[in-house]
Order: structure tokens, then C-alpha cells, then sequence
């Protein structure tokens, strides 16, 4: 089964620096990735999305994201962090085949400091 | 594009009654929609799939007789808790796929459960 780790449950960063959040993920081949935003009380966006082709991508809002097959990781970057940044970020591994099912990472909470 | 709502956004119920909890692809057709349940502070623990004009596919450890879901049109999928009880308090979060290939989910604001 598949399964996702995010070890940060919560980072603080001040507003203009550069970000990443951490995923490592666990699937028994390429697996289908996201990273996702969630404001409080609110459903999740999709902020990118790696199926295959180069392994770094792009999203909204600013974020990247690469792929590491070695490092079975799938970070989520920003140069320059807003204070509108701050949410809840949720990376996601979804399998290839059957119902495509997405598993959901824990979390890392945002926070933003001016 | 790919728009989904919920409906309520939040609702409080007593005890023992039951309530539905609406969800609508608002321009496109989902032939798959998802239920979620999430705990404060917590993830997203999928609840069930479901496939429109078939039965939910449920998650291990999951009711099906507490909470029924159908997804009787392309564009609709309503989960019902039936005799709920506090425990059942969460928030609950829909989402839809937009093609049988393409796995992302789009989500819906989801709908805050509060049983008294």
C-alpha cells in the first residue's frame, strides 16, 4: 500500500524567504504526486501535480516541486515566501491503476512572520 | 474550471437523526467522486469511492450502513450519516475526478458536522 510522510508537522518562516516543505513517499513504482493547500475551514486546492516527463514542475501561487526517484521525495519549494502563504500543505500519492486512490501526508502547517 | 460545492457548508443536528450532505461537480462530470473525513489538525482519511450508478466502494473500518452514499448523476454524490452521534462530528470533504484517466481530485470547501 501506498503511503506518504511529511516530517514537518509545522514551520515558521519570514515573509520573503524561500520555503520547502518536505514529502517522502512510499509506492512500489512511479507513483502520481501532489501537493495541495488548505486554508482553515476550507477544502484543499491543488497546487501542482507530477505524472511523468521532467521532474521538476511547476504550479500555482509560485510553488515548485521536484521529483527524486532515489530519494522517493517530492518537495514543494518557494523562492519567496507571502504572508498570504500561510496555510496548511498537504502532499499526496496516487496510484496508477484501479480506482487511482490518493493517500494524504499529515500535514505541514505554514506560518509566516513578517 | 472543475468546481465543486458542498452543501450545507455547516450543520448542527441532535442526536439519533440523520442529515445529507450534498456534493455537485459544477461544470464538469465526475463519474468518480470521493468522501473524506477529517479530524482537527489531522489529514484526510478517505471514507469511500464512488462511481456514478453503482455502489460505494467503502475504506476499511468504515460504516456502510451509517453512512450511505449514492451518486445517482454525473454531477451529484450525497452522503447521508444516519443516526449520528457526537463521535460522528468532523468535517467532510468531497472531491471529483474529472476523468476515469486523469487522477487528480478537485475538492469541494467541505461541510462542517456537529452533532449535539
Amino acid at each position: 500500500a501506498q503511503s506518504v510522510t511529511q516530517p514537518d508537522i509545522h514551520i515558521t518562516v519570514s515573509e520573503g524567504a524561500s520555503l520547502e516543505l518536505r514529502c517522502n513517499y512510499s509506492y512500489g513504482a512511479t507513483p502520481y504526486l501532489f501537493w495541495y493547500v488548505q486554508s482553515p475551514g476550507q477544502g484543499l486546492q491543488l497546487l501542482l501535480k507530477y505524472f511523468s516527463g521532467d521532474t521538476l514542475v511547476q504550479g500555482i501561487k509560485g510553488f515548485e516541486a521536484e521529483f527524486k526517484r532515489s530519494q522517493s521525495s517530492f518537495n514543494l519549494r518557494k523562492p519567496s515566501v507571502h504572508w498570504s502563504d500561510a496555510a496548511e500543505y498537504f502532499c499526496a500519492v496516487g496510484a496508477r491503476g484501479g480506482y487511482q486512490k490518493v493517500t494524504f501526508g499529515t500535514g505541514t502547517k505554514l506560518q509566516v512572520i513578517p | 474550471g472543475a468546481v465543486v460545492s458542498q452543501h450545507p457548508s455547516w450543520v448542527i443536528c441532535k442526536s439519533g437523526t440523520s442529515v445529507k450532505i450534498e456534493c455537485r461537480s459544477l461544470d464538469f462530470q465526475a463519474t468518480t467522486m470521493f468522501w473524506y473525513r477529517q479530524f482537527p489538525k489531522q489529514s484526510l482519511m478517505l471514507m469511500a469511492t464512488s462511481n456514478e450508478g453503482s455502489k460505494a466502494t467503502y475504506e476499511q473500518g468504515v460504516e456502510k450502513d451509517k453512512f450511505l452514499i449514492n451518486h445517482a448523476s454525473l454531477t451529484l454524490s450525497t452522503l447521508t450519516v444516519t443516526s449520528a452521534h457526537p463521535e460522528d462530528s468532523s468535517f467532510y470533504i468531497c472531491s471529483a475526478r474529472t476523468g476515469t484517466s486523469v487522477p487528480e481530485q478537485y475538492f469541494g470547501p467541505g461541510t462542517r458536522l456537529t452533532v449535539t
